[in-house]
């Protein structure tokens, strides 16, 4: 199909780790990336990863990369109440020989306390 | 602190009245992409320019709807006339360009758009 695919929503408890999973359709894609929307907010990129990798670690932050299967993942340890947001996963696309990025739905992070 | 501005936050209007959304990128970027978000449909991608021309506006009701960018510190989204099905929070978004490389698109805060 056309579409990123995520889940709609997680909820994580507070000092958990959460981890969002994204699948995507562009074998061919070159990066792929996860942006961060906290409410009333644009977009804000948190990382990304070359396709060529299979995995990233920043800080709290562990990006996963099966290219076999299509699937992007998210974790993020020791999960805190500023992680509440909305997460985007994000693959380029060369669209007419121009690189355009396709969202995903988006993640809904809920921390509970 | 180099961002991505964009004019008004928010807008209510009423059925029939236009709408002009502005955005201001960040200078030295040459694409310029448009988005909407609602809650339906998630974050679309309703046209995008590079080097102020455009590239993309298939993901535009184009009876309606138009953009522009008459410079490069200026881009303009354009609903005539607006319908209430056009609420929504339209985001801009701009990016080096790179072609192929990592392309990093930064978002401006959003126009929240409610046509009554």
């Amino acid at each position: 199909g056309e579409d990123v695919e995520q889940s709609l929503f997680l909820s994580v408890r507070e000092g958990d780790s959460s981890v969002i999973n994204c699948t995507y359709t562009d074998s061919s894609s070159t990066y792929l990336y996860w942006y961060k929307q906290e409410p009333g907010a644009g977009l804000q990129l948190l990382t990304y990863i070359f396709s060529n990798m299979d995995m990233k670690q920043d800080q709290r932050l562990t990006v996963l990369l099966n290219k076999k299967d299509k699937h992007l993942s998210l974790r993020i340890a020791d999960t805190q109440t500023g992680d509440s947001a909305i997460y985007f996963c994000a693959e380029s696309r060369r669209d007419f020989g121009n690189e355009k990025l396709t969202f995903g739905t988006g993640t809904r992070l809920t921390i509970i306390p | 602190d180099a961002r991505v501005t964009q004019t008004p936050r928010d807008k209510v209007t009423e059925m029939g009245q236009e709408v002009t959304m502005r955005c201001q990128p960040i200078l030295g970027h040459n694409t310029v992409f448009w988005y909407r978000q609602t809650m339906m449909q998630g974050l679309e991608l309703l046209a995008y320019f590079r080097n102020r021309a455009p590239l993309d506006d298939s993901g535009m009701p184009k009876d309606r709807f138009s953009a522009e960018m008459p410079d490069a510190t200026l881009a303009t989204l354009k609903i005539q006339p607006s319908e209430p099905r056009d609420s929504a929070v339209y985001f801009c978004a701009s990016g080096l360009g790179s072609g192929g490389g990592l392309d990093t698109q930064y978002f401006g805060p959003g126009t929240r758009l409610t046509v009554l």
